[in-house]
């Protein structure tokens, strides 16, 4: 079965670091993008960014370019989203996605949810 | 920048009716286009990819049609478990990827 599983909820004070996983398993996880998608509360799906797992590729999207850091380790089947200076507006849940047929987003992490609060 | 624009917002329908949600984008995108189900404390799941394509396991009430910027996803005869949240997402010469608003479809 064709998996991707996220690390755990993180609750966070503005200001700090984190680094949140989502290891893939079922599939060769180098030669599929990966993609990261923000959900804040209550609203719609907003594209982060995508890596290439193989070579590590990474685009972004602008509106998130700058703001964290998009990583894979291949050789652990994992791949990375990374804030070095979490504020209250990265409060959200956070999905990692394998991108399958052309573009679409075939299979879902379960979400890991970031609360970031003083 | 491409828009996806989603309509309408919310859709009130009855079990065993049909529903129709569309979807427009503000340039050409082919086929390059996917419609996401999400329901309450669950992550997306893919129903349509190609514009027209299922993916695996998804049932033959969902079907999705279109090309270049007009797109529909149509349900044939609303199950209770179909009343969630649909979102189209464009692919086409990513990136960027882009997601419509979402559509609440909802019991009437």
């Amino acid at each position: 079965e064709v998996q991707l599983v996220q690390s755990g909820a993180e609750v966070k004070k503005p200001g700090e670091s984190l680094k949140i996983s989502c290891k893939g398993s079922g599939y060769g996880f180098s030669i599929y993008w990966i993609g990261w998608v923000r959900q804040m509360p209550g609203k719609g799906l907003e594209w982060m960014g995508t890596i290439y797992p193989g070579d590590s590729d990474t685009r972004y999207s602008p509106s998130f370019q700058g703001q964290v850091t998009i990583s894979a380790d291949k050789s652990i089947s994992t791949a990375y989203l990374q804030w070095s200076s979490l504020k209250a507006s990265d409060t959200a849940m956070y999905y990692c996605a394998k991108i399958g047929a052309g573009g679409s987003f075939d299979v879902w992490g379960q979400g890991t949810m970031v609360t970031v609060s003083s | 920048e491409m828009v996806m624009t989603q309509s309408p917002a919310t859709l009130s329908v009855s079990p065993g009716e049909r529903a129709t949600l569309s979807c427009r984008a503000s340039q050409s995108v082919s086929n390059n286009l996917a419609w996401y189900q999400q329901k309450p404390g669950q992550a997306p799941r893919l129903l349509i990819y190609g514009a027209s394509t299922r993916a695996t396991g998804i049932p033959a009430r969902f079907s999705g049609s279109g090309s270049g910027t007009e797109f529909t996803l149509t349900i044939s005869s609303l199950q209770s478990e179909d009343f969630a949240v649909y979102y189209c997402q464009q692919y086409n010469k990513w990136p960027p990827i882009t997601f419509g608003q979402g559509t609440r479809l909802e019991i009437k």
